[in-house]
C-alpha cells in the first residue's frame, strides 16, 4: 500500500477521443511523475510535476499534457488518442523532486485505444 | 525512448536457487535502481544504488553499482514462490535538468515450488 491512488482502474477508448486520467499523490508529496508502460516493456517517463510546475518531460508530443493541483491530487490529459497510446498508465509521488529513491507508484490505469 | 539493455528477458527457477539479472547501458547513470512489479501494481523500489562500486543488500537481495556506472545487477538468494514478478532496473541520467528515470524492459521470474 503506497498510498498512491489513480482513476479509473480500466478505460477504453477510440481513435481521435480525449482521455483524463487521475492520480492522488501521497499527502505532503510536492512531486508527481507520469510514465506510460507498453505491454512487456518499462516504464516510459513523459513528465513530471513539481508544486503544479512542469519540471521535465520525456519524448512525448504536446497531445500528452498535465496539471497537479494543491490537494496532491493531478492529471495526465491525453488529445487525439492513437492507437499506440494502448497502454498502462503509472503515476509516481515523490516528497520532493530529485527524490527518486522515495518515490511511490500508483497501482496505474490500463488504457485501451480501439 | 531511450532503455536500458536488462538480461534475461526471462527465468524459470526451482525454488531455493539463486537469481542474477543485469542492466547494461551506453551511457553514465548516476543513481541504480531496482523495482519488483506485480501484475496490476506499480513497481515498488527494491534497492537503490548511488555510488559506482557499491554493494548494497535488502535481506535475499543484493545489488551492485558498476565501477564504469554503465552497469548494475541485481542477486536473489534462496528464492521463494513469492519471488514470482517482473524486475526492473532503472537509471537516473547524469545529465540533463529533469529527474525523469530511465527503465530496462523487465527480467520476468518464475518460481517454481
Amino acid at each position: 500500500e503506497t498510498g498512491v491512488t489513480q482513476s479509473p482502474t480500466h478505460l477504453i477508448k477510440t481513435r481521435g477521443q480525449q482521455v483524463t486520467l487521475r492520480c492522488s499523490s501521497q499527502s505532503g508529496h510536492n512531486t508527481v511523475s507520469w510514465y506510460q508502460q507498453a505491454l512487456g516493456q518499462g516504464p516510459q517517463f513523459i513528465f513530471q510535476y513539481y508544486r503544479e510546475e512542469e519540471n521535465g518531460r520525456g519524448n512525448f508530443p504536446p497531445r500528452f499534457s498535465g496539471l497537479q493541483f494543491p490537494n496532491y491530487s493531478s492529471e495526465l490529459n491525453v488529445n487525439a488518442l492513437e492507437l499506440d497510446d494502448s497502454a498502462l498508465y503509472l503515476c509516481a509521488s515523490s516528497p520532493d523532486r530529485g527524490l527518486t529513491d522515495t518515490q511511490y507508484f500508483g497501482p496505474g490505469t490500463r488504457l485501451t485505444v480501439l | 525512448g531511450q532503455q536500458l539493455n536488462q538480461s534475461p528477458q526471462s527465468m524459470f527457477i526451482q525454488e531455493g536457487e539463486d537469481v542474477s539479472m543485469n542492466c547494461t547501458s551506453s551511457s553514465i547513470f548516476n543513481t541504480w535502481l531496482w523495482y519488483k512489479q506485480d501484475p496490476g501494481e506499480g513497481p515498488v523500489l527494491l534497492i537503490a544504488l548511488y555510488k559506482a562500486g557499491e554493494l548494497t543488500s535488502n535481506g535475499r537481495l543484493t545489488a551492485q553499482f558498476g565501477i564504469t556506472r554503465k552497469d548494475s545487477f541485481l542477486n536473489i538468494s534462496a528464492s521463494i514462490p513469492s519471488d514470482v514478478g517482473i524486475y526492473f532496473c532503472a537509471g537516473q541520467p547524469q545529465q540533463g535538468g529533469s529527474e525523469k528515470l530511465v527503465f530496462g524492459k523487465g527480467t520476468k521470474l518464475t518460481v517454481n515450488p
